[in-house]
C-alpha cells in the first residue's frame, strides 16, 4: 500500500504571498487532517477533513483553509503568509472506521519557508 | 484544556543503555495515547498506541510504554538503545470528541553516544 505524499517538500515565498500545499491519503484512509511543526516544536493541529467538510479545527485563523477532494486527496491554503507561518505542514490520513480507525499515517511533510 | 508534558528537551544515552522518554498528560476522559518518532527531515512514524486494556503496550523497534492512569503517565521504554534510535520523539493524545485531533508534546530528542 502507499503510504501519504506530500508535494512540494521544500518551498519559499515572500510575505503576503499565498501557497498551496497537496497531499495524497493512504490507500483506504478517507480522512485527512493537517498539522503544522514549528521549528523545536511538535506538530499543532490545523484541521481535519472528512467526506469533503472541515471536521474539527484547530486555533488557527481563516487564512488557512483547505479542500478535500473526492479521492480523499486534500490541498491546504494559506493566504496573506506572515514570517510566523514558516514551519513544517504536516499531512495525515485515516479511516474512520476498521481496526485503523483513529490511528493517523504522516506523509514526510512540505517545508514551508517565508521570507 | 488538553495538554502533554515531555519533560526533557534532550536525552543522550550510550548505546546499549536502557532508555525511557517520559511524557505526562491533562485530560479529562480516557486517553487515546501514542508515540511518534521524527527522524530529521522526516514526518512522523507511530512506535506505539494505547487505546484500552493491558496498560503495558509493545511497539516497533523494541520501544514499549505503560499507562499509568493515576500519574497520567505514558512513558516510552526500550532496554537496550542502537545508535540509529537517535531521532526526535512525540508523545501525543487522541482527542476523538474534536475531530481526530491529536495534541502532541514538544519532542524529545535523542541523542547516542557510542
Amino acid at each position: 500500500e502507499t503510504g501519504v505524499t506530500q508535494s512540494p517538500t521544500h518551498l519559499i515565498k515572500t510575505r503576503g504571498q499565498q501557497v498551496t500545499l497537496r497531499c495524497s491519503s493512504q490507500s483506504g484512509h478517507n480522512t485527512v487532517s493537517w498539522y503544522q511543526q514549528a521549528l523545536g516544536q511538535g506538530p499543532q493541529f490545523i484541521f481535519q477533513y472528512y467526506r469533503e467538510e472541515e471536521n474539527g479545527r484547530g486555533n488557527f485563523p481563516p487564512r488557512f483553509s483547505g479542500l478535500q477532494f473526492p479521492n480523499y486527496s486534500s490541498e491546504l491554503n494559506v493566504n496573506a503568509l506572515e514570517l510566523d507561518d514558516s514551519a513544517l505542514y504536516l499531512c495525515a490520513s485515516s479511516s474512520s472506521g476498521g481496526p485503523g480507525a483513529n490511528v493517523l499515517t504522516f506523509g514526510a511533510g512540505s517545508r514551508l519557508t517565508v521570507l | 484544556a488538553q495538554s502533554v508534558t515531555q519533560p526533557d528537551i534532550h536525552i543522550t544515552v550510550s548505546e546499549g543503555a536502557s532508555l525511557e522518554l517520559r511524557c505526562n498528560y491533562s485530560y479529562g476522559a480516557t486517553p487515546y495515547l501514542f508515540w511518534y518518532v521524527q527522524s530529521p527531515g522526516q514526518g512522523l512514524q507511530l512506535l506505539l498506541k494505547y487505546f484500552s486494556g493491558d496498560t503495558l503496550v509493545q511497539g516497533i523497534k523494541g520501544f514499549e510504554a505503560e499507562f499509568k492512569r493515576s500519574q497520567s503517565s505514558f512513558n516510552l521504554r526500550k532496554p537496550s538503545v542502537h545508535w540509529s534510535d537517535a531521532a526526535e520523539y512525540f508523545c501525543a493524545v487522541g482527542l476523538w470528541e474534536y475531530g481526530n485531533k491529536l495534541v502532541f508534546g514538544a519532542g524529545t530528542i535523542l541523542r547516542v553516544k557510542s
